[in-house]
């Protein structure tokens, strides 16, 4: 079956725009996860959604927001871009949150 | 690649001998724990899995080792294989959070 699917892998944004980031979970997974991986901080989470619904909250600030469709597929969106959100983003998908499946990333650098 | 962590602590172990990475978590009320491997450029992969009522799991070539006692996980490979040079992170979740905690991390670098 088919992996979780980000896109796009790579992306490169300039401090003050915004960016949204897509992920397509595994086929009847409705868990999507989403994290932000650096070099200083780890792997932090930073929400997950259900059926629609964003149902957990990690501690970022306001400027990170994420939506799911009916599909289940997820998108995040990050405004006003800071040089310290260049990051690797990682979606994953679960079954009744066992089995967290991630996908490649998107890696967004901000300049 | 993708630089995953760069003071991450590193095991060196020759190919064909066995590796124990070792994880210590914090919160006592984790009920499912999970390794991941991740290489340069790629996400997590899903190695193996334990939850709190075991204090063994075993699987190809990897034993994943909980200990609640004192809030230790390890994972083993046993004949370790230039294939798994990577980072190897623990991951834990209480079943209602719905989300996972990392831990900081591991570079595994295996010799010839």
């Amino acid at each position: 079956k088919a992996g979780v699917t980000q896109t796009p892998r790579y992306l490169i944004k300039t401090r003050g725009q915004q960016v949204t980031l897509s992920c397509s979970p595994i086929s009847g997974h409705r868990s999507v996860s989403w994290y932000q991986q650096t070099p200083g901080q780890g792997l932090q989470f930073l929400f997950e959604y259900f059926s629609e619904t964003q149902r957990n909250k990690g501690n970022f600030p306001g400027r990170f927001s994420g939506r799911q469709f009916s599909n289940s597929r997820s998108e995040m969106n990050v405004s006003t871009l800071e040089l310290g959100d260049s990051a690797l983003y990682l979606c994953a998908s679960s079954l009744q949150g066992v089995g967290y499946t991630f996908g490649s990333g998107t890696r967004l650098t901000v300049v | 690649g993708e630089s995953v962590g760069l003071h991450l602590p590193t095991l060196s172990v020759q190919e064909g001998d066995n590796s124990i990475i070792n994880c210590a978590y914090s919160n006592s009320a984790s009920d499912y724990f999970i390794w991941y491997k991740q290489e340069s450029g790629k996400g997590p992969q899903f190695i193996i899995d334990i939850r709190s009522n075991m204090d063994k799991r075993q699987g190809q070539r990897v034993t994943v080792l909980l200990n609640k006692t004192v809030k230790h996980l390890s994972l083993q490979i046993a004949a370790t294989q230039p294939g798994d040079s990577a980072v190897y992170f623990c991951a834990e979740n209480t079943g209602t959070a719905s989300k996972l905690t990392f831990g900081t991390g591991t570079r595994l670098q295996v010799t010839l």
